[in-house]
């Protein structure tokens, strides 16, 4: 299975919003509303921050988004803030066994 | 609040079974909602899915790993473990442990995790 393609890097000015691409295929992100976002801060777990394309667990701030468009999903942070300075990963369920794919990953800068 | 904890040996033997186990507190992995996984993470990478395990003890693996791995249920003790045969320093990382969620039968997100554990081959 190959991996969901995201962008290696974005950057930002705190304040200013950023979008995080996704792109996937017609078996797993085009087919299913199963995409989820992981935040990762150096040396730590990852963090689910958006599931089911756009839902947001409780406890998680509004300024995280997801939406979704064709084989194309995206994580949206808006008033960036120094501490959302980490890398980002998204998953998405796939037809074909495991069921689950993982992106690259794409570090997010915080200038 | 469910938890998650990874435990077993750092340094593994090239050729050897790496063997780790993730112990589950506040939540049951009897429970017929959840998915319980390995993920792994190399030097410097991105995360790579393993596999899980559901509460009824059917398996989903990544396929090029199929050949050499195993996850198992200890309902008794509230732990899954995972199994690695044949290692190679290919397979150093942190190990993550972590609860799936489904959503129907689909396999929707990972919403709980283990601090995750370093193994070195």
């Amino acid at each position: 299975q190959s991996a969901l393609t995201q962008p290696a890097s974005v950057s930002g000015s705190p304040g200013q919003s950023i979008t995080i691409s996704c792109t996937g295929t017609t078996s797993d992100v085009g087919s299913y509303n199963y995409v989820s976002w992981y935040q990762q801060h150096p040396g730590k777990a990852p963090k689910l921050m958006i599931y089911d394309v756009s839902e947001r667990p409780s406890g998680v701030s509004n300024r995280f988004s997801g939406s979704k468009s064709g084989n194309t999903a995206s994580l949206t942070i808006s008033g960036l803030q120094v501490e959302d300075e980490a890398d980002y990963y998204c998953s998405s369920y796939t037809g074909s066994s495991p069921h689950v794919l993982f992106g690259g990953g794409t570090k997010l800068t915080v200038l | 609040q469910v938890q998650l904890q990874e435990s077993g040996p750092g340094l593994v033997k090239p050729s050897e079974t790496l063997s780790l186990t993730c112990t589950v507190s506040g939540g049951s992995v009897s429970s017929g909602s959840y998915y319980w996984s390995w993920i792994r993470q190399p030097p410097g990478r991105g995360l790579e899915w393993i596999g899980y395990i559901s509460h009824s003890g059917s398996t989903n693996y990544k396929s090029s790993l199929k050949s050499r791995v195993t996850i198992s249920l200890d309902t008794s003790k509230n732990q899954f473990s995972l199994k690695l045969s044949s290692v190679t320093a290919a397979d150093t990382a942190v190990y993550y442990c972590a609860r799936g969620v489904f959503s129907g039968r689909y396999e929707a997100r990972l919403d709980v995790w283990g601090q995750g554990t370093t193994v070195t081959v």
